[in-house]
């Protein structure tokens, strides 16, 4: 099976823009959550989508947001950059369904320098 | 809240040494547990899980055993390689809090030739 893909790889935006990254899962999986790493705060829980519905959420502000698609591969948004925003953007995929017996699966991430 | 305490790094050996990376987490039931491995400019691979008490999770030559007694997780690999140099992550996950994956800081491991 392919691995979870993300798309751009990279990206450098000013403050005040606007991004959006995307994230393909494993086939069947249902499941797709975000993270932000960043060297001072490490890994961050942002959202995440199961069958199209934000079904969890950690503590960013409204400027970061999500979607999810029919086919399960997910967008992420943020609004109105700041120079905090620059990180690397993990996304992962699991079947969604297993509770305690699911596995999140990495993508390579997408790097946001905002300048 | 749940946490998850790993050994500041970053740990230096040299290659065939024994390895271990402390792991304690803080939890108010019972969480899985999970190392991943972040090799330089890469994304995150799991590198072992245990679901339940005692719960031995293997891979690749690391071993982790789920205690629940001592609320541990520590990751050991009895001869190190190059190879293995990289950043390594204990997390768990609960119920209660919808199976997201929380995080420990990372312990960065280097090894020499």
């Amino acid at each position: 099976k392919a691995g979870v893909t993300q798309t751009p790889r990279y990206l450098i935006k000013t403050r005040g823009q606007q991004v959006t990254l995307s994230c393909s899962p494993i086939s069947g999986h249902r499941s797709v959550s975000w993270y932000q790493q960043t060297p001072g705060q490490g890994l961050q829980f942002l959202f995440e989508y199961f069958s199209e519905t934000q079904r969890n959420k950690g503590n960013f502000p409204g400027r970061f947001s999500g979607r999810q698609f029919s086919n399960s591969r997910s967008e992420m948004n943020v609004s109105t950059l700041e120079l905090g925003d620059s990180a690397l953007y993990l996304c992962a995929s699991s079947p969604g369904t297993s509770g305690r017996m699911d596995t999140q699966y990495f993508g390579p991430g997408t790097r946001l320098t905002v300048l | 809240g749940d946490s998850v305490t790993q050994m500041e790094g970053p740990v230096t050996l040299s290659e065939e040494a024994f390895l271990t990376i402390n792991c304690t987490y803080t939890a108010t039931g019972y969480p899985s547990l999970f190392w991943y491995v972040q090799y330089p400019g890469e994304g995150l691979q799991l590198l072992l899980k245990a679901t339940k008490a005692d719960d031995k999770g293997s891979n690749k030559g690391f071993e982790a055993t789920y205690r629940k007694e001592t609320t541990s997780f520590h990751l050991e690999k009895g001869s190190v390689q190059v190879s293995d140099s990289a950043v390594y992550f204990c997390a768990l996950s609960m119920r209660d809090s919808n199976y997201q994956l929380i995080w420990g800081a990372g312990t960065k491991l280097i090894i020499k030739p």
